[in-house]
């Protein structure tokens, strides 16, 4: 069956670590996203890829930084830059016309 | 630039009733789609209904249909005979270009209480 995995499942960061979630589709998607989703508010878009080795920012960049280098793949990094990584991430892949397929997400919190 | 917005942060509704959940938007594009997202405790975002802003009648699916005003830019979700496991946070999308990008602007949700 074709669908999006994002791993872990959960995450646990020290402070000043960095830490890469993954996402990993096989729907032959070419645009994929990430989201992050803090308690009680929407979805918030931190960066987003149309094509393979392109990505652009959305409206929370800073301190996130991404990858394209396959179809299928687009890891997110939280760096140290990050100063409230504590959230729930979501990552997401679409054709143009029938919307997002999503991941099951991954909850990060900062211990 | 599109927006969406949704303007009840909460609704309760009884079992078996039927309950409408408001979305608007706003943008210059005449061609878009506009979607109802559900995310239940698991936090599993799943597709409820999606609509095209070229075709005038209204989505349904089952119980779940919408009211799809273009030229008032509104998007209400109605959902009949409401259950139980219908309780979750709704959001309403937009897909469509934005800054010569495509992209899709979510609203920041509705949580629906379902009261046995």
């Amino acid at each position: 069956d074709g669908g999006i995995t994002q791993s872990p499942k959960y995450l646990f960061r020290k402070e000043g670590q960095n830490v890469t979630l993954s996402c990993e589709q096989n729907l032959n998607h070419d645009a994929m996203y990430w989201y992050r989703q803090d308690p009680g508010q929407g979805l918030r878009l931190i960066y987003y890829s149309q094509i393979v080795n392109d990505f652009q920012k959305g409206d929370i960049a800073e301190g996130y930084s991404v990858s394209r280098e396959k179809k299928e793949s687009f890891p997110l990094t939280v760096t140290s830059a990050q100063k409230n990584p504590t959230a729930f991430y979501l990552c997401a892949s679409s054709t143009t016309a029938y919307g997002y397929t999503f991941g099951s997400g991954t909850r990060l919190t900062v211990v | 630039a599109q927006t969406v917005t949704q303007s009840q942060p909460e609704m309760s509704v009884q079992e078996a009733e039927t309950v409408t959940l408001s979305c608007t938007y706003d943008t210059s594009e005449s061609d878009y789609y506009l979607f109802w997202y559900k995310q239940p405790p698991s936090r599993q975002m799943i597709l409820v209904i999606r609509q095209e802003a070229y075709k005038q009648q209204n989505a349904t699916e089952n119980r779940f249909s919408v009211n799809f005003q273009k030229a008032a830019k509104s998007f209400s979700l109605k959902i009949s005979d409401s259950q139980l496991g219908d309780a979750a946070m709704y959001f309403c999308a937009y897909g469509g270009f934005t800054s010569g990008t495509y992209k899709y602007i979510f609203g920041t949700g509705t949580r629906l209480k379902v009261l046995a």
